[in-house]
């Protein structure tokens, strides 16, 4: 089974306007940490947010904010206030328990933004 | 800035020769360093986990004979694609744990190797 979904490949958005990028994931483990990042076209991985398993509130990080579903085990990402810049590949990932490294990627979200 | 530094940016090498990647911890130590390869428009596939001082880990289908990992160091960690084919071109990116931010990974800018 996939550890990390994301079911929309491509996703387009208008400059300005906000925009839902979906994750969903699947794991036993109790503890376990939810990441995004951003990949542009030149390759670098950008980390954006990080929402871990016992956190009471939703993470935020200036037009980043993870809407955290527990129960419905989602991570989704929602941008709002859309750049041209936000153009770009997104990744949901999930790093399992308090010591394991190992980080389980999504197979991406390709976003582009419409001045 | 960067505190994971990963170099070439790009190589172009001939089919049958090797080529060496390096990646490097700045202003931390990594004792786990984390190789990817990514093909286009595909997600980042976990290679092998190199950890200082011994022997790498790699996972299930990867050549282990055919990507040599050194860790030699607390600050660097290279991947060596050695008799490289066309198949091989792809887009490879190594992590290192961060010790701050719980859980997150600092990546390197990635090489995007092609063999010809």
């Amino acid at each position: 089974a996939q550890k990390i979904t994301q079911t929309q490949p491509g996703m387009f958005v208008q400059e300005k306007e906000a925009v839902t990028l979906d994750c969903t994931y699947d794991t036993s483990d109790p503890s376990y940490g939810l990441f995004w990042y951003k990949q542009p076209s030149s390759g670098e991985m950008i980390f954006l947010i990080y929402q871990g398993s016992y956190d009471q509130q939703n993470a935020t990080e200036g037009r980043y904010s993870l809407n955290f579903q527990k129960a419905r085990k989602s991570a989704n990402l929602v941008i709002s206030a859309s750049q041209l810049g936000d153009s770009a590949m997104y990744f949901c990932a999930m790093r399992e328990g308090l010591t394991g490294n190992q980080f389980y990627f999504g197979t991406g979200t390709s976003l582009t933004v419409i001045p | 800035g960067a505190v994971v530094s990963q170099h070439p940016s790009r190589v172009i090498c001939k089919s049958g020769t090797s080529v060496k990647i390096e990646c490097r911890s700045l202003d931390f130590q990594a004792t786990t360093m984390f190789w990817y390869r990514q093909f286009p428009k595909q997600s980042l596939m976990l290679m092998a986990t190199s950890n200082e001082g011994s022997k790498a880990t790699y996972e299930q289908g990867v050549e282990k004979d055919k990507f040599l990992i050194n860790h030699a160091s607390l600050t660097l960690s290279t991947l060596t694609v050695t008799s490289a084919h066309p198949e091989d071109s792809s887009f490879y990116i190594c992590s290192a744990p961060s010790r701050d931010r719980a859980g997150e990974a600092f990546f390197g800018q990635g090489t995007r190797l092609t063999v010809v």
